[in-house]
């Protein structure tokens, strides 16, 4: 079965600042995706970025970058210039590649607070 | 619909009664899964709806748990003889197939007191 940790509770950082949250996991499997969830008080789990195992290049969206590692099966989420809409829970989460039954199925880290101050 | 819906937003249920709680799916999507997070936990795989297909009931965690899913769209998670670990927000998402995109309803905050 897999797993997903992510080791930091809470994490903070100031308007404008980088950021980066830690997430480890653990497969037998060698194709899978991996994703960052963000869920703000609204509880709606939103999106933020997603990584297929089979690519080298690490994915990014906007101000949102990831840092794959596949060798450790680490996949740390990096937040540059930091707003204050950006604080939230943030997920780690993997999916298996294949296709079938609940290998479709997400399975989620237990998540990061972050916090944005001015 | 524009999004995955769910109802109620909250629910509080007294200790030992059922409970029902609904899921509309984004219009078109054949995969349905539904989700549990506890308080300051990751969200817990329950079911799994593809289609016409026998749903995936794996992450039940006791036969006081079911689900349905009628005619392919709305989804109802039942939890019978509600328990206070039933305290959870019940999240529901929606795909256009195995392996696609998820998208999340808002939840259900259900409190068993």
């Amino acid at each position: 079965a897999q797993t997903v940790t992510q080791s930091q509770p809470e994490m903070s950082v100031q308007e404008a600042e980088t950021v980066t949250l830690s997430c480890t996991y653990d497969t037998s499997e060698s194709d899978y995706y991996l994703f960052w969830y963000k869920q703000p008080p609204s509880r709606q789990m939103i999106l933020v970025i997603r990584q297929e195992a089979y690519k080298q290049q690490n994915a990014t969206e906007n101000r949102f970058s990831v840092n794959f590692q596949k060798a450790a099966k680490s996949f740390s989420l990096k937040i540059s210039d930091s707003q204050l809409g950006d604080a939230a829970m943030y997920f780690c989460a993997y999916r298996s590649d294949r296709r079938t039954g609940t290998a479709s199925k997400l399975t989620f880290g237990t998540g990061t607070r972050l916090q944005v101050t001015l | 619909g524009a999004g995955v819906s769910q109802s109620p937003s909250n629910k509080v249920t007294e200790k030992g009664k059922d409970v029902e709680l609904r899921c509309d799916p984004i219009s078109g999507h054949t995969a349905l899964y539904w989700y549990r997070q506890s308080l300051g936990q990751g969200l817990e795989f329950l079911i799994y709806f593809q289609g016409n297909s026998a749903p995936d009931k794996s992450g039940l965690p006791s036969d006081r748990f079911s689900a349905e899913r009628t005619g392919g769209s709305v989804s109802t998670l039942t939890i019978q003889r509600t328990q206070q670990e039933d305290s959870a927000v019940y999240l529901c998402a929606s795909s256009l197939g195995q392996g696609r995109k998820a998208f999340f309803g808002q939840g259900t905050r259900l409190t068993v007191v």
